[in-house]
């Protein structure tokens, strides 16, 4: 089974508008960490945002915010106010606190936003 | 710049040949990773580093594929007698760990490989 669902291969959205990026995981780990990272054309990897299992509080940082569901494990990153520098691949990843140390990525929803 | 740098960033070589990677981490970061992508996919994990140790390998990583930290700072990986389908993109990252899978990744740059 993955252990990190994307379903959505790519996202349009408007400039300024917001945006929901889903994630979806799968783990028996009690303890582990979910994550953001955002890919531009360049290549390189930046870290967005990290949910602990344990966090009670949805993350928030800057306009990302991390929409946490436990019961439904999901975890989907929302972006307020979208900017043309938004447009990206996006991938959800998720660390498991026992049970070795890898993350796990999704296959990435790439986002577009639009003037 | 206190980043993961990784070298080269581009890398055409021909099938057969061997190619050598180089990744530094951020100094105080003694965890590093690497990782392979493919066009369309997320990074995959290779293999894993706890200062000079490699504690863990993923079944991607053939016996064609090895990597060293020797003295815990910065990383090498070597690919032998290359192949087409290595051709993807090698991501190197760091981390320093916290509790409870808090533990954040830093990526480098990349460095891409073509096999031809």
């Amino acid at each position: 089974a993955q252990k990190i669902t994307q379903t959505q291969p790519g996202m349009f959205v408007q400039e300024k508008e917001a945006v929901t990026l889903d994630c979806t995981y799968d783990t028996s780990d009690p303890s582990y960490g979910l994550f953001w990272y955002k890919q531009p054309s360049s290549g390189e990897m930046i870290f967005l945002i990290y949910q602990g299992s344990y966090d009670q509080q949805n993350a928030t940082e800057g306009r990302y915010s991390l929409n946490f569901q436990k019961a439904r494990k999901s975890a989907n990153l929302v972006i307020s106010a979208s900017q043309l520098g938004d447009s990206a691949m996006y991938f959800c990843a998720m660390r498991e606190a026992n049970t070795g140390n890898q993350f796990y990525f999704g296959t990435g929803t790439s986002l577009t936003v639009i003037p | 710049d206190t980043g993961v740098s990784q070298n080269p960033r581009h890398k055409i070589t021909k099938r057969g040949q061997n190619v050598t990677f180089r990744c530094d981490p951020i100094s105080e970061h003694n965890r590093l990773y690497w990782y392979r992508q493919t066009l369309g996919q997320g990074p995959e994990f290779l293999t894993y580093f706890q200062n000079e140790a490699q504690l863990e390998k993923s079944r991607l990583l053939s016996d064609r594929f090895s990597a060293e930290r020797p003295k815990g700072s910065f990383s090498t990986l070597e690919i032998q007698r290359t192949e087409q389908g290595d051709s993807a993109m090698y991501l190197c990252a760091s981390s320093f760990p916290l509790g409870g899978g808090g533990e954040t990744q830093y990526f480098g740059p990349g460095t891409r490989l073509l096999v031809l």
